[in-house]
């Protein structure tokens, strides 16, 4: 199985700081990594599909970067309704594993 | 509007059996891959199984093979997850996916609200 290791586990910032989530693979993936936000209580919201691909609809301060094994999502300037959980996943190979998750904190 | 519903979770005893739906709209049902995605109280999300678009494709997780069956009915527009042989470690919620469409790379594009499941004596 493919494992993702996301870091930090979790991030304290201020509305208007740029944060970055850094998401790795075990091996290489090529592009097919996706970013999801979760919010307590909610289903998972995708955000960023092919590694750079913006999912319709939200919002350009989102963005995705990388390839192989290192991936990056970064918010340009965070916003409060961005505190949340957010989880990277590969499709590249059965099973679909996700990252542990970054939880986004108010500081 | 695509709509994922899942219904059927609940309180079962360790080594009881549970079946879970997910009743899909809004889309072709009948020509999309769907999953099934569990998470743990507090926990991360993992990837349980899923069916392709005749149901005659299926895969499964190493820690849910041969207790758990994914079907789909596509007549009924119709998601089914049987669960036998329940364990204390399948508590979480299940979330209904559907994947994307033909072209990889494929990702989760819709989810359901999910559906608590809890194994406890």
């Amino acid at each position: 199985d493919i494992q993702m290791t996301q870091s930090p586990s979790s991030l304290s910032a201020s509305v208007g700081d740029r944060v970055a989530i850094t998401c790795r693979a075990s091996q290489s993936i090529s592009n097919y990594l996706n970013w999801y936000q979760q919010k307590p209580g909610k289903a998972p919201k995708l955000l960023i599909y092919a590694a750079s691909s913006l999912q319709s609809g939200v919002p350009s301060r989102f963005s995705g970067s990388g390839s192989g094994t290192d991936f990056t999502l970064t918010i340009s300037s965070l916003q409060p309704e961005d505190f949340a959980t957010y989880y990277c996943q590969q499709s590249y190979s059965t099973p679909w594993t996700f990252g542990q998750g970054t939880k986004v904190e108010i500081k | 509007e695509v709509q994922l519903v899942e219904s059927g979770g609940g309180l079962v005893q360790p080594g009881g059996s549970l079946r879970l739906s997910c009743a899909a709209s809004g889309f072709s049902f009948s020509t999309y891959w769907m999953h099934w995605v569990r998470q743990a109280p507090g926990k991360g999300l993992v990837w349980v199984s899923c069916i392709n678009s005749d149901g005659i494709s299926t895969n499964y997780a190493d820690s849910v093979k041969g207790r758990f069956t994914i079907s789909r009915d596509n007549a009924k527009n119709t998601l089914y997850l049987q669960m036998n042989s329940l364990r204390a470690e399948d508590t979480a919620v299940y979330y209904c996916a559907r994947r994307s469409s033909i072209v990889a790379p494929y990702y989760f594009e819709y989810w359901g609200q999910g559906t608590l499941v809890t194994v406890s004596s």
